[in-house]
């Protein structure tokens, strides 16, 4: 089973520009979580989505959005770039998003902003 | 607020044991998740705490204390392969999952 795919893996943008990045969930799996990961921080939690249905939001701007298509398929928005969304963006797949299911993660969308 | 704490680094000597110990403060609980990174590579699943105790898988195992808002993961006999980061991270209920900073572990020869 092909595992969480996502595109692009890297990506060099300059301030005030607007990025779209995207993830394939592993195939069966229909919760997507998306984190944005900067050294020292962790991973920071940015949403989720279960068939297509944002349930949850972490605490960003709301430059920040994201979808889901009925594929599971999920997309991320970054508008007006700032110098400090430069990040890691990783996104996670499960079956359901329940508590107990494992995440799964993606190689992540290396973001730069110049 | 919720927050996750857990060391910054830890060093070790290959064929050790070393303990990662992580404190959690959230408004809802329902489990313990850890995850192993490796530089430049994806986080991956470890281990999982839903009930206190200890769950053991191969040379790593898992704590849980609830009462004490508190967890370990335990890896033995370790290996160069071992140095990465680790991160706990905790399932607070609504579908969203709380990662703490990373302990990053460095196994000397």
């Amino acid at each position: 089973k092909a595992g969480v795919t996502q595109t692009p893996r890297y990506l060099i943008k300059t301030r005030g520009q607007q990025v779209t990045l995207s993830c394939s969930p592993i195939s069966g799996h229909r919760s997507v979580s998306w984190y944005q990961q900067t050294p020292g921080q962790g991973l920071q939690f940015l949403f989720e989505y279960f068939s297509e249905t944002q349930r949850n939001k972490g605490n960003f701007p709301g430059r920040f959005s994201g979808r889901q298509f009925s594929n599971s398929r999920s997309e991320m928005n970054v508008s007006t770039l700032e110098l400090g969304d430069s990040a890691l963006y990783l996104c996670a797949s499960s079956f359901k998003g329940g508590y107990q299911e494992t995440q799964y993660f993606g190689p992540g969308t290396r973001l730069l902003v110049l | 607020g919720q927050s996750l704490e857990q060391p910054s680094e830890v060093t070790a000597v290959e064929g050790a044991i070393v303990q990662i110990n992580c404190t959690y403060q959230t408004s809802g609980f329902y489990g313990l998740s850890w995850y192993q990174q490796h530089d430049g590579g994806a986080p991956t699943f470890l281990s999982y705490n839903g009930l206190d105790g200890l769950e053991e898988t191969g040379r790593f195992s898992s704590f849980l204390s609830r009462s004490d808002s508190y967890g370990y993961l335990l890896l033995q006999e370790l290996q160069m392969k071992d140095s990465a980061s680790y991160f706990c991270a905790v399932q607070g209920g609504g579908f969203k999952t709380i990662f703490g900073a990373g302990t990053r572990l460095f196994v000397k020869a």
